[in-house]
């Protein structure tokens, strides 16, 4: 079963708002991502989790914050967005960081839409 | 650093004709992954291909094959045949082989949106 599962798949939210985006995979990954990508570009890494331990942030502003409960699950918490952060997010998963260039699966994403 | 260009920005074609997107790539690491994966209309990024830079043989998948020349620095994906569900977004992209550094990280092209009319 080669399968990640986002929810919700859409949301708009406003800016004083907090939401959480969810993902869920079981294919026993211990490597867990988020994606951010904009109408007409690629997705752009946010964070990457290893081990249910956060091992990278690319420098992404801290209203995102994001969480890895277990290894199945993971979780980006959204606080005082900005219009500008409106995007498609992506969540994936793959085997394990980096060995072998394993390709990572994605999940649908969610249509964050902030207001 | 890391570097892929897909030049094709859109391609319309008509159904049941072959098409070629280009991919062309750059890095100056020995060890790497280039990917191959489809973006439909409804958001998931569906994984294609996986190929090493030390395995150069093409590869056929159904109406799919993929030409990887190193000598070009290219990684080409045709689909024989479009169909109208071939209508997505495709994304080349590269990932370091290397341990260490920044090989968790995929490079991603611009992507080229294909549309196949019936």
């Amino acid at each position: 079963d080669t399968e990640v599962t986002q929810t919700p798949k859409h949301l708009v939210m406003g800016m004083t708002n907090k939401k959480s985006l969810k993902c869920e995979q079981h294919m026993g990954h211990r490597a867990m991502y988020w994606y951010k990508q904009k109408a007409k570009k690629p997705p752009e890494l946010m964070f990457v989790y290893s081990y249910e331990k956060l091992s990278i942030n690319e420098s992404v502003p801290s209203r995102f914050s994001p969480e890895c409960p277990n290894s199945s699950l993971l979780n980006l918490h959204l606080h005082a967005l900005q219009p500008e952060d409106s995007a498609l997010y992506l969540c994936a998963s793959s085997p394990i960081v980096g060995q072998g260039g394993t390709e990572a699966f994605f999940g649908q994403g969610t249509r964050l839409t902030v207001v | 650093a890391q570097k892929v260009t897909q030049a094709q920005t859109e391609i319309s074609v008509v159904e049941k004709e072959d098409v070629t997107l280009d991919c062309v790539y750059e890095t100056r690491d020995t060890t790497y992954y280039l990917f191959w994966y489809k973006q439909p209309p409804s958001g998931e990024l569906v994984f294609l291909i996986r190929r090493n830079s030390f395995d150069e043989q093409n590869e056929i998948s159904g109406r799919y094959s993929w030409n990887f020349q190193k000598s070009t620095s290219s990684f080409n994906f045709t689909i024989t045949a479009s169909q109208v569900v071939d209508s997505a977004v495709y994304f080349c992209a590269l990932i370091r082989g290397n341990s260490g550094g920044s090989n968790y990280k995929l490079t991603f092209g611009k992507g080229t949106l294909l549309t196949v009319n019936p």
